[in-house]
């Protein structure tokens, strides 16, 4: 059961283009991440989202949490080269014991 | 200093046979996981472990078993190995008795069963 669904799956633009990438449930979770991955290497955490509404800065990255915590986005400015990878959205439930992560978006960005 | 590391890298087996992954973290994190990623990139749950219980997907094969020797360790043992084993396998590990739930990853072990 994949309990997040992120769109697009595969994502291709140019450098200086911005772009959202979606990440969508039916369930609510008490926080949601997200992480970039590079080819050969595990995931790293960018952020964590914990308050529905919030809206965080990194940079060129805003990622915002969905009011009734079931969905986030986030939105890159300015794309670069460096931002190539795949993104990943992970959402935390109550009670449970492990993260749940989205089907990925993976992110080309074209010099 | 890696925070978790896991060795091997890439490892190349015949069906059948037995193998480990090991996995150690410096962090002092509480909790330790273990995810596949299948071709597809999609991460899921095998395992998750801290000092108190051993939490198994339902739909992990009993050919893998997770060992945890100590608090900073979860290797991962898979018996009698199949095609359908070969993926990336992640150790991961949180500290969820702080309250915080990002996850620190290894850099994965590709297994290829041939």
């Amino acid at each position: 059961t994949q309990l997040l669904k992120q769109s697009p799956q595969f994502l291709s633009i140019q450098e200086g283009e911005n772009l959202t990438v979606y990440c969508n449930s039916s369930s609510v979770f008490s926080s949601l991440q997200w992480y970039r991955q590079e080819p050969g290497e595990g995931p790293v955490l960018l952020v964590t989202v914990v308050t529905g509404g919030e809206v965080k800065k990194l940079k060129r990255l805003t990622f915002q949490f969905g009011d009734a915590r079931k969905d986030s986005s986030l939105h890159i400015t300015a794309a670069q080269p460096g931002d190539t990878g795949l993104y990943l959205c992970a959402g935390d439930k109550t009670g449970a014991n492990n993260l749940f992560f989205g089907t990925g978006t993976r992110l080309t960005v074209i010099p | 200093d890696t925070a978790v590391s896991q060795t091997p890298k890439y490892l190349v087996t015949q069906m059948g046979n037995d193998k480990s992954i090991k996995c150690e973290q410096n962090l002092g994190h509480d909790t330790m996981y273990w995810y596949k990623q299948d071709s597809k990139k999609f991460l899921k749950i095998m395992f998750s472990y801290n000092n108190k219980e051993l939490i198994i997907n339902e739909t992990v094969p009993n050919r893998f078993s997770p060992k945890s020797p100590d608090k900073a360790h979860l290797n991962l043992h898979i018996n009698s190995l199949e095609l359908g084993d070969s993926a990336v396998y992640f150790c991961a590990s949180s500290d969820r008795g702080q309250g915080l739930y990002g996850y620190t990853f290894g850099s994965g072990t590709r297994l290829t069963v041939v």
